[in-house]
């Protein structure tokens, strides 16, 4: 079965350090790759978005993301945390351009200030 | 201003009896979707629909009902037949093109506790 899997359910972090969440998927072929977090109190929103192009898409706050074909991979990245990235983030997948969207657990992210 | 509204926001049920929970969308979208959030295990599909009139299991779906009779609205039943009911809801929607597919604007979704 399709399946997007996170490996790191809890991450604490200091302020300025640098962030790196893993993101992996099941199977290949066309895929459309998600990042959405959820601030404490807040819905879910997109952080950033991969359809097609370069593999290397930036998003809102300064994050970033690199798509890696061969790996299966979509890991997030920011070079300095902020107190107020606390939250929990979402790896998402669509395959094949169609409409259901697959989630990761998610990683809840906390940032000691 | 555009989105989507879920209502109610708590919702309290005895066991044994069914719950719809509201969502409609301003947005003009043709898809829309429901997933459940429980702690640890992410965000679970329910139930999703294309367009009006049709919609598919996702892969929880069992002991849930959905309808879709007009565009900007989708509401799911939570039947007595869910064995585990207690959760929070999210009402998600999108454009319906296959290129772009998967880009979901979601409600503040419904918190539903069985007594």
């Amino acid at each position: 079965a399709q399946s997007v899997s996170q490996h790191n359910h809890h991450v604490i972090l200091s302020e300025a350090a640098s962030l790196e969440l893993g993101c992996n998927y099941s199977y290949g072929g066309t895929v459309n790759l998600f990042w959405y977090v959820q601030y404490p109190g807040q819905h879910l929103q997109l952080l950033l978005k991969y359809f097609s192009g370069d593999p290397l898409v930036k998003g809102i706050k300064g994050f970033e993301a690199e798509f890696i074909k061969s790996k299966f991979s979509f890991n997030l990245r920011k070079p300095s945390v902020q107190w107020s990235d606390t939250a929990e983030y979402f790896c998402a997948v669509v395959w094949g351009g169609y409409q259901k969207v697959t989630f990761g657990i998610g990683t809840k992210l906390q940032v000691i200030p | 201003d555009g989105g989507i509204t879920q209502s109610p926001k708590y919702l309290f049920r005895k066991e044994g009896q069914n719950v719809t929970l509201s969502c409609e969308q301003n947005l003009n979208h043709d898809a829309m979707y429901w997933y459940r959030q429980d702690p640890g295990q992410g965000l679970r599909l329910i139930y999703y629909s294309q367009i009006v009139n049709d919609f598919q299991k996702g892969d929880i779906a069992e002991g849930y009902s959905v309808s879709r009779e007009k565009k900007e609205s989708f509401p799911l039943t939570v039947t007595s037949a869910q064995k585990n009911p207690t959760a929070f809801y999210l009402c998600a929607s999108s454009i319906r093109h296959r290129g772009s597919g998967g880009e979901l604007f979601f409600g503040e979704g419904s918190r539903l506790t069985v007594l």
